[in-house]
């Protein structure tokens, strides 16, 4: 079955550290995501790419973190400098469908964060 | 007012009940809703999706959509204990939206 690959799947980083995750969707989907989420909360969308163009990034804390998606498959979120307050899950998720089906992500088993 | 609601719980329930899930939401304007399930340090997984007002079946699961009243609820009959989780409520208006989840304990 195919699955959303994503690592590191932990990271144990100091504050000031540069940190990077990779992720590489489902063979076929042109839309990915980044996703934040905080022990006890709901996701929260960092960033969505269509193909390798940002389509949203309105919550991306854009002065140190940075997404990209160079050639429309795999994705690097980086965050510069870490900060005790992005510890958290990192989910990346990738979906096939657009219009109304766009929401039917597919997550893979995310990247634990956590800032010392 | 939060754009996607949810109780966070934990919701409680005996194996073999029925688990009553709520959200209700804030966009008049949202078109697509769904449900993810989330085991405890896993990332969430798509259980139900919902497009039309009216309720959805599939095997135990039912979800209900009222867009009137701004609410989406999923009911999970003959409960079990590996449906213990944290439950996800998701809407997409212009960008897809995620509750705070609610957790649901089985207890056998």
């Amino acid at each position: 079955e195919a699955e959303v690959a994503q690592s590191p799947r932990y990271k144990i980083t100091e504050k000031s550290q540069a940190v990077a995750f990779w992720c590489d969707p489902i063979s076929g989907h042109a839309t990915l995501y980044w996703y934040r989420q905080i022990l006890g909360q709901g996701p929260e969308l960092l960033v969505q790419f269509q193909d390798e163009s940002v389509v949203d990034d309105s919550q991306l804390p854009k002065d140190r973190f940075s997404a990209e998606r160079l050639k429309g498959v795999d994705s690097t979120l980086k965050i510069q400098p870490a900060e005790l307050g992005d510890s958290a899950m990192y989910l990346c998720a990738s979906s096939f469908w657009t219009g109304r089906g766009t929401g039917e992500l597919f997550f893979g088993e995310g990247s634990r964060l956590t800032v010392l | 007012q939060k754009e996607v609601e949810q109780n966070s719980g934990p919701l409680s329930v005996p194996e073999g009940a029925i688990a009553s899930l709520n959200c209700t939401y804030s966009d008049r304007g949202s078109q697509s809703f769904f449900w993810y399930r989330q085991y405890s340090g896993k990332s969430p997984e798509l259980i139900m999706s919902i497009y039309s007002n009216g309720d959805k079946e599939d095997g135990r699961f039912t979800a209900q959509l009222n867009k009137a009243s701004q609410y989406v609820s999923l009911l999970i009959r003959d409960s079990q204990p590996s449906d213990s989780a944290t439950y996800l409520c998701a809407v997409k208006g212009g960008k897809l939206i995620f509750g705070q989840g609610t957790e649901l304990s089985v207890k056998p």
